[in-house]
């Protein structure tokens, strides 16, 4: 199986802020990694598929970048609603397998 | 769009059978390219994949599940059921059915708002 690491698992940082949340794959899966961001009690929501590809809706402040074996989502300027966990997940093969998570908290 | 709505007991016994369904409105579930999926999330931890079906009937499971679990297509009520037997107290979570649309990248791009299942005496 793929195993898929996030670290850290929490941050904070300020409203305006670039944030970069990173993402490492214990082996290269070129650039079938998936973004997803997760507010408490609600469903995952798709932000980034493919690395960098920006799902429909989502605002212009999050992008993807990386392959191989690192990636990363970056929030260009964080703002109190994207308070939520962060997810990457693998799609380069069976089992599909998700990072830990990292916690973006607002200062 | 898509939308999706998990059904089920809430509370399921030791060494059971966990039963949910996923209904499936706003699309086919016929539809040529569509996985459907299931994902579970322990009480306070991350998000696990548990397997999913091709809109054709072939299933695909995690391994560490695969002996427990039947994942099946019901095209005439257009919805999706999971089954986990010999259920215990580890099989508690939150479980999301999901789509994935695009069978070249395999990403989750619609889910259900998810329900709990607990397993308890």
């Amino acid at each position: 199986d793929i195993q898929m690491t996030q670290s850290p698992s929490s941050l904070s940082a300020s409203v305006g802020d670039r944030v970069t949340v990173p993402c490492r794959a214990s082996q290269s899966i070129s650039t079938y990694l998936n973004w997803y961001q997760q507010k408490s009690g609600r469903a995952p929501k798709l932000l980034i598929y493919a690395a960098s590809n920006l799902q429909s809706g989502v605002p212009s402040r999050f992008s993807g970048s990386g392959s191989g074996t690192d990636f990363t989502l970056t929030i260009s300027s964080l703002q109190p609603e994207d308070s939520a966990t962060y997810y990457c997940q693998q799609s380069y093969s069976t089992p599909l397998t998700f990072g830990g998570g990292t916690k973006v908290e607002i200062k | 769009q898509v939308q999706l709505q998990e059904s089920g007991p809430g509370l399921v016994k030791p060494s059971q059978t966990l039963s949910l369904t996923c209904t499936v409105s706003g699309g086919s579930i016929n539809s040529d390219g569509y996985y459907w999926s299931w994902i579970r999330q322990h009480p306070g931890k991350g998000l696990e994949w548990i397997g999913y079906i091709y809109y054709s009937g072939t299933t695909y499971y995690t391994p560490s599940l695969a002996s427990r679990l039947t994942i099946s297509l019901d095209t005439s009520k257009n919805h999706f059921s999971l089954k986990l037997s010999s259920v215990t107290a580890a099989d508690t979570a939150v479980y999301y059915c999901a789509t994935i649309g695009d069978s070249d990248i395999e990403y989750f791009d619609y889910w259900g708002q998810g329900t709990l299942v607990t397993v308890s005496s």
